[in-house]
């Protein structure tokens, strides 16, 4: 089955700096790779997600990048705000292939310092 | 309106009991799923239902029993609980089947003592 590895676990910056969180993946028939924030007390929601066919997504201070032969996939913010700190994760899986889920990385936890 | 709503939010029982997370969903998504968030916050996919069919079952001991009573619900039981399984548990939904875009619930913290 698929295997999802994240780094890093924890990840410090100051307001304004860049921070980047990668992942990689085991199961080349992944195609869907979606990045989930979490908030304290809060269900991870959905900022960003890419599929196979596509390398690189933006939107605003977000974007994603996909490397299919090296079977990884990174998350990259700009000019961090305080409120972006939460837990990151990465998530794979088949989309819309049945008795599929997504498989979600280990987490990183941001925190943005003002 | 909450799209995908679980009850209790909060839960703190002894070992050996049995008890009941609730959840339903208003989007009228077809599959619904739960996962498991441990303390280190890894998020683990236990179950996930298409259309009330059971279509994932990971390797979850069978004292956990989900139940879809119709397409908007998805309860889990636990039988004698124990303390590993104290964790938040996450209800979620998708539009299809298939790895496809999750909508959260808020979690439901369940303390074993």
């Amino acid at each position: 089955g698929e295997n999802v590895e994240q780094h890093p676990s924890t990840l410090s910056v100051q307001e304004g700096d860049s921070a980047v969180i990668k992942c990689t993946y085991s199961d080349s028939a992944s195609n869907y790779f979606p990045w989930y924030k979490q908030e304290l007390g809060k269900g991870p929601q959905l900022i960003i997600d890419i599929r196979s066919n596509v390398g690189e997504k933006k939107d605003q201070r977000i974007a994603v990048t996909l490397n299919k032969t090296a079977k990884h996939f990174s998350l990259h913010i700009t000019e961090t705000q305080p409120e972006d700190s939460a837990v990151y994760f990465c998530a794979a899986s088949k989309r819309d292939q049945a008795g599929t889920a997504l498989i979600f990385g280990k987490g990183t936890t941001l925190s943005v310092s003002s | 309106d909450t799209a995908v709503s679980q009850t209790p939010k909060y839960l703190v029982t002894q070992m050996g009991n049995d008890k009941s997370i609730k959840c339903e969903q208003n989007l009228g998504h077809d599959t619904m799923y739960w996962y498991k968030q441990d303390s280190k916050k890894f998020l683990k996919i236990m179950f996930s239902y298409n259309n009330k069919e059971l279509i994932i079952n990971e390797t979850v001991p069978n004292r956990f029993s989900p139940k879809s009573p119709d397409k908007a619900h998805l309860n889990l039981h636990i039988n004698s609980l124990e303390l590993g399984d104290s964790a938040v548990y996450f209800c979620a939904s998708s539009k299809t089947g298939g790895g496809g875009e999750l909508f959260f619930g808020e979690g439901s913290r369940l303390t074993v003592l």
